[in-house]
């Protein structure tokens, strides 16, 4: 089955500057990829995918690039806000069958003001 | 719009005690997933619902868990007897699946179980 690995688990940075979070896969017939944030005690909310037909897609502060050869996907987030703290998972599937996703650990982001 | 919703909240147990968590999904979302999220993991499908039926419920430890969804509305997780490996959070999650596509894929806020 597909195993997702996620770094680092935590990351630290300080107020405006950049957070970049890195996922590698295992199942190469993965084609979607979606990022969750969690803040503590709430649940999971989807806040950026792409799928394997495109190499980056942004949305504001965030983007997400993928590559399928090496089989690994990021985040970025940049001009970091204090808001922004929360875990962020990221996770691969199959076909388009969100529910049905490999989920990464998660990576535990601390935006200090 | 209403979420998901899930209940109980929080959840205490003994272990070898039972538990049952409920959830009702997004009006109109046909399919329905239980999940199980470990403390410093990411969700673990448990099981897949569409309408009343279950599609995959190939990680769910069915020695000591079931799941139901007799109407095709809300669901139930059962744990019998509870374990205390079984402390998590069990997420619940529904959406509308047209055999392509995903749409409007929610989580609830979830179910605290810690199994003392």
């Amino acid at each position: 089955g597909e195993n997702v690995e996620q770094h680092p688990s935590t990351l630290s940075v300080q107020e405006g500057d950049s957070a970049v979070i890195k996922c590698t896969y295992s199942d190469s017939a993965s084609n979607y990829f979606p990022w969750y944030k969690q803040e503590l005690g709430k649940r999971p909310q989807l806040i950026i995918d792409i799928r394997s037909n495109v190499g980056e897609k942004k949305d504001q502060r965030i983007a997400v690039t993928l590559n399928k050869t090496a089989k690994h996907f990021s985040l970025h987030i940049t001009e970091t806000q204090p808001e922004d703290s929360a875990v962020y998972f990221c996770a691969a599937s199959r076909g388009t069958n969100a529910g049905k996703s490999t989920f990464g650990d998660g990576t535990t982001l601390t935006v200090k003001p | 719009e209403a979420g998901v919703a899930q209940s109980p909240r929080y959840k205490i147990i003994e272990k070898r005690q039972s538990v049952a968590f409920w959830c009702n999904p997004i009006s109109g979302h046909a399919t329905l997933y239980w999940y199980q999220q470990i403390l410093g993991q990411g969700p673990k499908l448990l099981i897949q619902f569409q309408n009343n039926g279950v599609v995959d419920d190939s990680q769910l430890p069915k020695d000591r868990f079931s799941a139901e969804r007799l109407k095709g509305v809300d669901s139930t997780l059962k744990i019998q007897p509870a374990k205390l490996e079984d402390s998590a959070v069990y997420l619940c999650a529904s959406s509308f699946w047209d055999k392509t596509t995903n749409y409007g894929y929610t989580f609830g806020s979830g179910t605290r179980l810690t199994v003392v």
